[in-house]
C-alpha cells in the first residue's frame, strides 16, 4: 500500500514568486492535514480536510495560502505571493478517521516539502 | 491552549548508552499522547502511544509512560543504536478539536555514534 507522498520534495523560490505544493494521500483516507515547521521549531497545524470540505482552517497563517482538494483526493497547498517567512517543511498527512489514538484515527505522515525562499 | 515542550537538542551519545527525551504538555482533560520518529529523509511516522494515564507506550526498544500526575511523557531506551539518529516529536491530540489536530513539540534531534 503508498503511503502519503508530498511533491516536489525541495522547492526554492524567489520571494514574491507562487508555488504549490501537492499531497497524495493514502487512498481511502477521508481526512488530509497539512502541517509546517519552520525553522527547527515545533510543527504547527495549518489546516484538516474531510473529504473535499475545510473542516478546520484555524492554522492557515494568512490568506496568501490557499488549500484546495478537490474530488476529496489529492490537495494542493499554494502559496502565492511567497515571503521569506514561509520558508520551513510543509508536512501532509492523512487517516481514516479522525480524533483520539484507535487504529484507523492515527495519522500517517508523507516526507514532506522543503520551501526555501529567497 | 494545548502546548508541548520537549527538551531541547540536538543530543549525541554513543552506541548502548541510556537515552531519555523529556516531554511535558499542558492540556485540559486527557488527551492522547504520541512520540513521531523522523529519519533523514523520511516521513513522520508514528513511534507509540498512550490514550490513558499510566498507559506505556513501546515499539523497537522505546518506551513512554503517560504520566497524568507531572504531565509528562518522556521517551526512553535502555541501549541506543546508530540506527536510531533521528529527530523525535512529541504530539499530543487536540481534544478541543473535533478534527484530531495534533500539537506538537519543537523537536529534539538525536545523533548516535559508533
Amino acid at each position: 500500500e503508498a503511503g502519503v507522498t508530498q511533491f516536489p520534495s525541495h522547492s526554492v523560490i524567489e520571494k514574491g514568486q507562487t508555488v504549490t505544493l501537492r499531497c497524495d494521500p493514502i487512498s481511502g483516507h477521508d481526512n488530509l492535514y497539512w502541517y509546517r515547521r519552520v525553522m527547527g521549531k515545533e510543527i504547527k497545524f495549518l489546516l484538516h480536510f474531510v473529504k473535499e470540505s475545510k473542516q478546520d482552517e484555524s492554522g492557515m497563517p494568512n490568506n496568501r495560502f490557499l488549500a484546495e482538494r478537490t474530488g476529496g483526493t489529492y490537495s494542493t497547498l499554494k502559496v502565492q505571493p511567497a515571503e521569506l517567512e514561509d520558508s520551513g517543511v510543509y508536512f501532509c498527512a492523512s487517516s481514516q478517521g479522525a480524533g483520539g489514538s484507535t487504529a484507523k484515527n492515527i495519522q500517517y505522515f508523507g516526507a514532506g516539502t522543503r520551501l526555501s525562499v529567497l | 491552549g494545548n502546548s508541548v515542550t520537549q527538551m531541547e537538542g540536538p543530543v549525541t551519545l554513543s552506541e548502548e548508552a541510556f537515552l531519555t527525551i523529556n516531554c511535558t504538555y499542558t492540556a485540559t482533560g486527557y488527551p492522547s499522547l504520541f512520540w513521531y520518529v523522523q529519519y533523514p529523509g523520511e516521513g513522520l511516522q508514528l513511534l507509540l502511544k498512550a490514550t490513558k494515564a499510566d498507559d506505556k507506550g513501546s515499539n523497537k526498544g522505546f518506551e513512554a509512560t503517560y504520566r497524568k500526575e507531572t504531565t509528562s511523557f518522556h521517551l526512553e531506551k535502555g541501549s541506543v543504536q546508530v540506527s536510531d539518529s533521528a529527530v523525535y516529536f512529541c504530539a499530543l491530540s487536540d481534544l478541543d478539536n473535533q478534527g484530531g489536530k495534533l500539537i506538537f513539540g519543537q523537536g529534539t534531534e538525536l545523533s548516535v555514534k559508533p
